[in-house]
């Protein structure tokens, strides 16, 4: 069965980095028939698609975000990550590792939950 | 404010049937077959639903359906039980540079 992990600081402060890993079990991630992606809610809120990655490496980001968001892959580990830079309380939220088929996302991390605060 | 727009309720009875609206535009819902609908429960990951517009994955119930027309995709839940009490939230795929796109999302109620 398959299995996404995110990992992370809970806590980061106002205008430091946020970095965030998603580990996968049990497919590669360099599978051709999915994508990998980060989705987050903020509490209370609804779903925000943040970023995705391809398995040719190639990225796509949340326009509203992708001045501050790197997003990339280890496939040695089975691995892909996020870092969104600049971060303030509005990036306060729930982060979930997601992968995508067909642009549905199918199987879905537990999320992490990522609060900025000094 | 989300890219696709949903009712903020709904609400229906046990054995009854509801429907969520999702509407978009053309560079979205109406442009492509690739709406998707998932189910989150209280502290629980979403739950993909209905994906390209009306397949349910292995595992869902057929009460659960989606449908299109034009700039609106559609989630119905027919037979409603209690454990269908969720948020709902709809999404599209709108090209390579964007793909993926959510509704606000709908609290259904069984009521």
């Amino acid at each position: 069965q398959l299995q996404l992990q995110e990992s992370g600081p809970g806590l980061v402060k106002p205008s430091e980095t946020l970095s965030l890993t998603c580990t996968v079990s049990d497919d590669s991630i360099n599978n051709v028939s999915y994508y990998w992606s980060w989705i987050r809610q903020p509490p209370g809120k609804g779903l925000e698609w943040v970023a995705t990655i391809y398995y040719t490496g190639s990225t796509s980001y949340n326009p509203s975000l992708k001045s501050r968001v790197t997003m990339s892959k280890d496939t040695s580990k089975n691995q892909f990550s996020l870092k969104l830079t600049s971060v303030s309380a509005a990036d306060t939220a729930l982060y979930y590792c997601a992968r995508l088929r067909v642009a549905a996302a199918d199987y879905w991390g537990q999320g992490t939950l990522v609060t900025v605060s000094s | 404010q989300s890219a696709l727009t949903q009712p903020p309720s709904a609400s229906g009875s046990p054995g009854q049937s509801v429907t969520i609206s999702c509407t978009g535009t053309s560079s979205d819902v109406g442009g492509y077959n690739y709406v998707s609908w998932y189910q989150q429960h209280p502290g629980k990951a979403p739950k993909l639903m209905i994906y390209e517009v009306s397949k349910r994955p292995s595992g869902v119930p057929d009460r659960f359906s989606g449908s299109k027309s034009g700039n609106t995709a559609s989630l119905t839940v027919s037979g409603l039980q209690t454990e269908d009490e969720a948020d709902y939230y709809c999404s599209s795929y709108a090209g390579n540079s964007l793909p993926k796109v959510f509704g606000g999302g709908t609290k259904l109620t069984v009521l």
